[in-house]
């Protein structure tokens, strides 16, 4: 059973345009999510993060968003850049637990 | 600044054979962790450590031990291996445990292919 899902496998996008990558989670105990950049033969590297008691977190050029009533949330990338395509994971955790569960990921593509 | 240094980074096994992985961090983390990522499946938990001398079981424990004697270091054996095992392995650690949401930091990778 996948309690952290990121339901579209890869996303296309245009230079200087908005990236928004979903995510959807079915634990309701979750209160940290995390989003992950991974760019291939390397390890994933932390992009920003947001707890339960925050609806955004704002960092630079990237925005997460979270619904709590929906169980959702969104990576938003803007202005994209090329340097911005790679795979890009989800992930979430129960506070007080050491468990980290990630989505399958996000392959994105920005083409100049 | 090295960060997670993990050794080797590719390793071609035969079934049945035992192999260690090694994970060592130059941060003073007291988190560490090992992830599997398999096609399609995103990165699955194996084994986690809060500190030296504390070991707890992930989403995937089967097949795999760890020990964490130090700080630094903390290594992932299979014991025998099997296809099933082939893999790429993700050592990460955090500064203190990821309960409050504390982001990791990951090495490169070890890419094992069991024949």
């Amino acid at each position: 059973d996948q309690q952290v899902k990121q339901n579209s496998p890869s996303l296309s996008v245009q230079e200087g345009r908005i990236s928004i990558l979903n995510c959807d989670y079915t634990n309701s105990m979750f209160d940290y999510f995390l989003w992950y950049k991974k760019y291939p033969a390397e390890g994933p590297t932390f992009l920003i993060s947001i707890s339960s008691i925050k609806d955004k977190n704002e960092d630079g050029r990237f925005t997460v968003f979270l619904n709590k009533s929906a169980k959702h949330l969104s990576l938003h990338i803007v202005p994209s850049q090329p340097g911005d395509s790679a795979v890009y994971f989800c992930a979430a955790s129960e506070g007080g637990s050491e468990k980290l569960v990630f989505g399958k990921g996000m392959k994105l593509t920005v083409n100049p | 600044n090295a960060g997670v240094t993990q050794t080797p980074k590719f390793q071609v096994l035969k079934t049945g054979q035992s192999m260690t992985l090694q994970c060592a961090q130059d941060m003073n983390h007291e988190y560490m962790s090992w992830y599997r990522q398999d096609p399609g499946m995103g990165l699955r938990l194996i084994h986690y450590s809060v500190g030296a001398g504390i070991t707890d079981q992930g989403e995937v424990p089967n097949g795999y031990n760890v020990s964490r004697s130090t700080t630094e270091d903390f290594p992932l054996r299979l014991l025998s291996a099997a296809p099933s095992q082939t893999s790429v392995y993700f050592c990460a650690s955090s500064y203190s445990g990821i309960g409050e949401g504390q982001p990791q930091h990951f090495g490169d990778g070890t890419r094992l292919s069991i024949l």
